[in-house]
């Protein structure tokens, strides 16, 4: 079936370190992908999509390319802050008419950013 | 003004209880939907309603029932409460009539059943 792997967390980094993510997707169609954040507490936001292959999202200073060739959709920011410690969720989903836009996650990597 | 809200944010409860919770989304969407995320902080889909309609039914047990009144609003009653049922339940919504299938989620319900 569908679904999405993301490398294993906690990710522990010093402010102003290069970030990645890995992320890689098993798909039987076409998906859309997505990042989205979790604060500490907090509900899940949509952080960068991308609908095609070789589409680039980014926001925030955080970027992730679709790669069909590799099936993957890495997450990577240049310098992250204190403030991006959170947990980080891959996703795909299908749609059109005949699909259901369900969202299939990874199973999130814990970002932890020290002074 | 906040897109979408769940009510309560926490939740606890005894075994054998039957609770709901409720969403409200502002945004015009069509869709909704109820996820679960387990200690693990996993994410799976539960259940989505489009116009009212349910078009995802998980396998998920029975004691779940969502209802979805109007396309604002969509609730989960949850019967016979059991220890495994202890999550965090987020609501989200999507506009699959308008193409733009990015869902927008609620702050969650964090459910303890002792």
């Amino acid at each position: 079936g569908d679904s999405v792997t993301q490398m294993e967390g906690p990710v522990t980094l010093s402010e102003e370190a290069f970030l990645t993510i890995n992320c890689t997707y098993t798909a039987t169609g076409y998906p859309s992908l997505f990042w989205y954040v979790q604060y500490p507490g907090e509900g899940l936001q949509l952080l960068l999509k991308a609908t095609k292959a070789d589409d680039k999202g980014s926001n925030k200073g955080f970027e992730a390319t679709y790669r069909k060739e590799t099936t993957s959709f890495h997450l990577e920011k240049g310098s992250v802050q204190v403030s991006d410690s959170a947990v980080y969720f891959c996703a795909l989903s299908f749609h059109g008419s005949s699909n259901t836009g369900k969202l299939i996650f990874g199973q999130g990597t814990t970002l932890q950013v020290k002074p | 003004d906040t897109a979408v809200s769940q009510t309560p944010k926490y939740l606890v409860t005894q075994m054998g209880n039957d609770k709901s919770i409720k969403c409200e989304q502002n945004l015009g969407h069509d869709t909704m939907y109820w996820y679960k995320q387990d200690s693990k902080k996993f994410l799976k889909i539960m259940f989505s309603y489009n116009n009212k309609e349910l078009i995802i039914n998980e396998t998920v047990p029975n004691r779940f029932s969502p209802k979805s009144p109007d396309k604002a609003h969509l609730n989960l009653h949850i019967n016979s409460l059991e220890l495994g049922d202890s999550a965090v339940y987020f609501c989200a919504s999507s506009s699959r009539l308008a193409g733009r299938y990015e869902q927008y989620f609620g702050p969650g319900t964090r459910l303890t059943v002792t």
